[in-house]
């Protein structure tokens, strides 16, 4: 149990254009599910946390206009790069939390690469 | 914000060794987590770590919530080829509530010879 899914698995855009990545709890409901960052070579830096249906807390340093977060139902929270640029380019990873415990499941990542 | 320290960095071992890792904090967290991580995949959880002194085992992997609450320790028996990985340690800053946070480490590289 406790499976996380992300699509797409990669995607390349062009600067500028927007990006919608999606993340869904397969065999759970998330209470809470959480959006991180990963540089290569580096470890997991949390961006925001998202409870279903309110809005995100997004960690210092991290453009809330930019990375628009929706967690519109117990299983599915999506994250959109608005305006895409290159400096953008990273691998973005979802987890979901099941509310009872402190225990984290991840989705397989996302790779985005902004030309 | 709280900081995980992860040692070692890296790790270089044969086949059939033994490997041990570990994270110390400054401050205390409520649950410990080890995950690994393979290349371009998200990280997978090994072991979930809920009370002080807690040691739990999951096949050959062992770990254990140190007493203090600002450390924990992940050991691996006869390492085999494909626990070549990353292996993070994550600690977790409010139990019981749903604004739960990890904070990770920053890993430890094992690569593992035939």
């Amino acid at each position: 149990g406790a499976v996380v899914s992300q699509h797409p698995s990669w995607v390349i855009c062009k600067s500028g254009t927007s990006v919608k990545i999606e993340c869904r709890s397969l065999d759970f409901q998330a209470t809470t599910m959480f959006w991180y960052r990963q540089f290569p070579k580096q470890s997991l830096m949390l961006m925001a946390t998202s409870n279903e249906g309110s809005k995100a807390t997004y960690e210092q340093g991290v453009e809330k206009d930019k990375f628009l977060i929706n967690h519109a139902s117990l299983t599915l929270s999506t994250l959109t790069v608005t305006s895409a640029h290159p400096e953008d380019s990273s691998f973005y990873i979802c987890s979901g939390g099941r509310g009872h415990t402190d225990t984290q499941y991840f989705g397989p990542g996302t790779r985005l690469t902004v030309l | 914000g709280q900081q995980l320290n992860q040692s070692p960095q890296s790790m270089f071992i044969q086949e059939g060794e033994d490997v041990s890792m570990n994270c110390t904090s400054s401050s205390i967290f409520n649950t410990w987590l080890w995950y690994k991580q393979d290349p371009g995949e998200g990280p997978v959880l090994l072991i979930a770590l809920y009370k002080a002194g807690e040691l739990t085992s999951n096949g050959r992997l062992t770990a254990q919530f140190g007493i203090t609450r600002k450390d924990s320790f992940l050991n691996i028996s006869a390492s085999i080829p494909s626990d070549v990985g990353i292996y993070f340690c994550a600690g977790v800053e409010n139990s019981g509530g749903s604004n739960y946070k990890l904070t990770f480490g920053k890993g430890t590289l094992l690569t593992v010879n035939p």
